[in-house]
């Protein structure tokens, strides 16, 4: 089982630009979550998908968008970026069980973001 | 007030020492309490999972959830240079609109030193 894995490791862009990062979940699992996590804090929730719709969104403006796709990997979209939106985003997956509960949240090893 | 409070520290122990690490936090609607371990630059790793108070024990870590006093702590006996990372606390509601979605605390950086 390889785990949650994301791509790419590193990306830097410059302010106004678009960025795109990508989520595999783990094996068996079916929500993915996103997460911001700035240098120094905690992560920050971004958004929630599963049945391909975003199911939660935390306090991030629009310019973040994302998808999941029917084999349950996601996407994270970022447009306009900003120089605050240099961060480490991290993807995680989780299992949504009977009676909607969840299972634990495994992380992926993130995607550095430097906006330049 | 954040809905979780953590300490950053940063705590630097000798080898073998007993760490203690703690959160408090505000919404009573929290009954899943985590904490990860992370490595700098790295995801977090899930260290323990547990659903509403008491105790659980995993090898030389113990987690201990207070939710009258709305305060977890994660305990670590035998401490080992590699446990030195950020450890996170995190929680989560079992219903409603946030059904799913993790708090964190910001993060205490502990380093063990030999």
């Amino acid at each position: 089982d390889a785990g949650v894995t994301q791509s790419p490791t590193h990306l830097i862009k410059t302010r106004g630009q678009q960025v795109t990062l990508r989520c595999s979940p783990k094996s068996g699992h079916d929500t993915v979550s996103w997460y911001q996590q700035a240098l120094g804090q905690g992560p920050q929730f971004i958004f929630q998908y599963y049945e391909e719709e975003e199911r939660q969104r935390g306090n991030f403006p629009d310019r973040f968008s994302g998808h999941q796709f029917p084999n349950y990997s996601s996407e994270l979209n970022v447009n306009a970026l900003l120089l605050g939106d240099s961060a480490l985003y991290l993807c995680a997956s989780s299992a949504r069980l009977a009676g909607g509960r969840y299972n634990e949240q495994f992380f992926g090893p993130g995607t550095r973001l430097t906006v330049l | 007030q954040k809905e979780v409070e953590q300490d950053p520290g940063p705590l630097s122990v000798p080898e073998g020492a007993i760490v203690s690490l703690n959160c408090t936090y505000s919404n009573s609607a929290f009954q899943y309490f985590m904490w990860y371990r992370q490595y700098s630059r790295k995801g977090p790793e899930l260290l323990m999972y547990t659903y509403s108070s008491g105790n659980k024990e995993d090898g030389r870590f113990t987690a201990q959830v207070d939710k009258s006093s709305k305060y977890i702590s994660l305990f670590i006996r035998d401490s080992q240079p590699s446990d030195s990372a950020t450890y996170l606390c995190a929680m989560s509601a079992v219903r409603g609109s946030t059904l799913g979605r993790l708090y964190f605390g910001r993060g205490t950086q502990l380093t063990v030193w030999p």
